[in-house]
């Protein structure tokens, strides 16, 4: 199984600020990986898939990179409404997931 | 608007049986691979079950191989998932999910039905 571990587990931040999340696969996922936020209560909203492309509608402050193992998460000039979990899924073999970041303020 | 609403869960005691239902709306659901997650209170989500549009093709986790069946009927715009001898380890919210289409990830993801396990 692949393990995705993603880091810090909370990162504290303050609105217009940059935020960089990280997520590390214990072996390849090439570019089959992606990034989702939720909020409390809600389901969770795709934001980037094949590691760097942005899903329709998500703002372009949100920027994905990576590849193989290494991949992070860039959210430039926080806003309000970014404060959320945010957590990386690869979906290269199987489907695995991080255990998320928290964005607080 | 493209929507995934669970229905199903409850308190269910160790070794009985819960019926989780998804309802689709906003999307041909008949194109779509459909897919359970779970998450378990304070740990990280979990694929539990997928099938494809056709039901040709199923998958499980090892964890609930042989107790849980995934299911789908196209006409109903709805996915199923029938839980058997069931254990506190079962206890998770469960999602159901969209893959998008050509691909393998999720795009679209429902709120979840809890499922608590408890005697």
């Amino acid at each position: 199984e692949v393990v995705m571990t993603q880091s810090p587990a909370t990162l504290s931040v303050s609105p217009g600020e940059r935020a960089i999340l990280s997520c590390r696969a214990s072996q390849s996922v090439n570019s089959n990986l992606a990034w989702y936020q939720q909020k409390p209560g809600q389901a969770p909203r795709l934001l980037i898939y094949g590691a760097s492309t942005r899903s329709t509608g998500i703002p372009a402050r949100f920027s994905g990179s990576g590849s193989g193992t290494e991949f992070t998460l860039a959210i430039s000039s926080l806003q309000s409404e970014d404060f959320a979990v945010y957590f990386c899924h690869q979906y290269n073999e199987g489907h695995t997931f991080g255990q998320g970041t928290k964005l607080d303020i | 608007e493209v929507q995934l609403v669970e229905s199903g869960g409850g308190l269910v005691k160790p070794g009985g049986s819960l019926r989780l239902s998804c309802e689709a709306s906003g999307f041909t659901f008949s194109s779509y691979v459909m897919t359970w997650v779970r998450q378990a209170p304070g740990k990280g989500l979990e694929w539990v079950s997928s099938i494809s549009s056709s039901t040709n093709y199923i998958y499980y986790a090892d964890s609930v191989k042989g107790r849980f069946t995934i299911s789908r009927d196209n006409a109903k715009n709805s996915l199923y998932l029938r839980m058997n001898s069931l254990r506190a380890e079962d206890t998770a919210m469960y999602s159901c999910a969209r893959v998008r289409h050509g691909y393998y990830f999720i795009d679209i993801w429902g709120q979840g039905t809890m499922v608590t396990v408890s005697s």
